[in-house]
């Protein structure tokens, strides 16, 4: 139990266009979800946190106009990265935290964007 | 300012030796801590999480926690090679958000 997927895993595309990531959670319900990104070789560095029918809460220095996030059901949070830049690239991760264990996080596979 | 601290390595360990990495935080009020392992390209999996002062062993892990001196530590017996991957340390707060430290790269020599 306690799986969590991400899709996609791999995408590549152009400067200037948006690119969403999904993350959803597959036997358990979570109405919080949360988005790490991780620049290769550094720690995780949590973006937003994800709550099922309100709005994200993001962290200092993330721009909610560039990361959108919806979160529109128990099961399913996504990320839009708008207008991306190659200073975007970077590996995405998404956790969820069960409704019914709430001290503990699962974590997707991760997306990993490379913008040209 | 919340902080959760781990040397960064790498740390060198011989294969079937006691790898053993730790962690201190700085936030009291925390009541869960948790290990994750992420080898290179992917997302962490959870190890082990500790609530207790004491000792809470699974397998060849053993995490340790002590509230007075605001430190966790994992312990790996018996270290295998499969073993090589950077440990993150995790505290949560009082708003179950977690507090990553930057990870400690452990290395298993053969």
């Amino acid at each position: 139990g306690a799986v969590v997927s991400q899709h996609p895993s791999w995408v590549i595309c152009k400067s200037g266009t948006s690119v969403k990531i999904e993350c959803r959670s597959l036997d358990f319900q979570a109405t919080t979800m949360f988005w790490y990104r991780q620049f290769p070789k550094q720690s995780l560095m949590l973006m937003a946190t994800s709550n099922e029918g309100s709005k994200a809460t993001y962290e200092q220095g993330v721009e909610k106009d560039k990361f959108l996030i919806n979160h529109a059901s128990l099961t399913l949070s996504t990320l839009t990265v708008t207008s991306a830049h190659p200073e975007d690239s970077s590996f995405y991760i998404c956790s969820a935290r069960p409704d019914r264990v709430q001290e503990t996080q699962y974590f997707g596979p991760g997306t990993r964007l490379l913008v040209l | 300012q919340k902080e959760v601290e781990q040397n960064s390595g790498p740390l060198s360990v011989p294969e079937g030796a006691i790898a053993s990495l730790n962690c201190t935080y700085s936030d009291r009020g925390s009541q869960s801590f948790f290990w994750y392992r992420q080898y290179s390209g992917k997302s962490p999996e959870l190890i082990m999480f500790i609530y207790s002062n004491g000792d809470k062993e699974d397998g060849r892990f053993t995490a340790q926690l002590n509230k007075a001196s605001q430190y966790v530590s994992l312990l790996i017996r018996d270290s295998q090679p499969s073993d090589s991957a950077t440990y993150l340390c995790a505290v949560m707060d009082s708003n179950y958000q977690l507090i990553w430290g930057a990870g400690t790269k452990l290395i298993i020599k053969p």
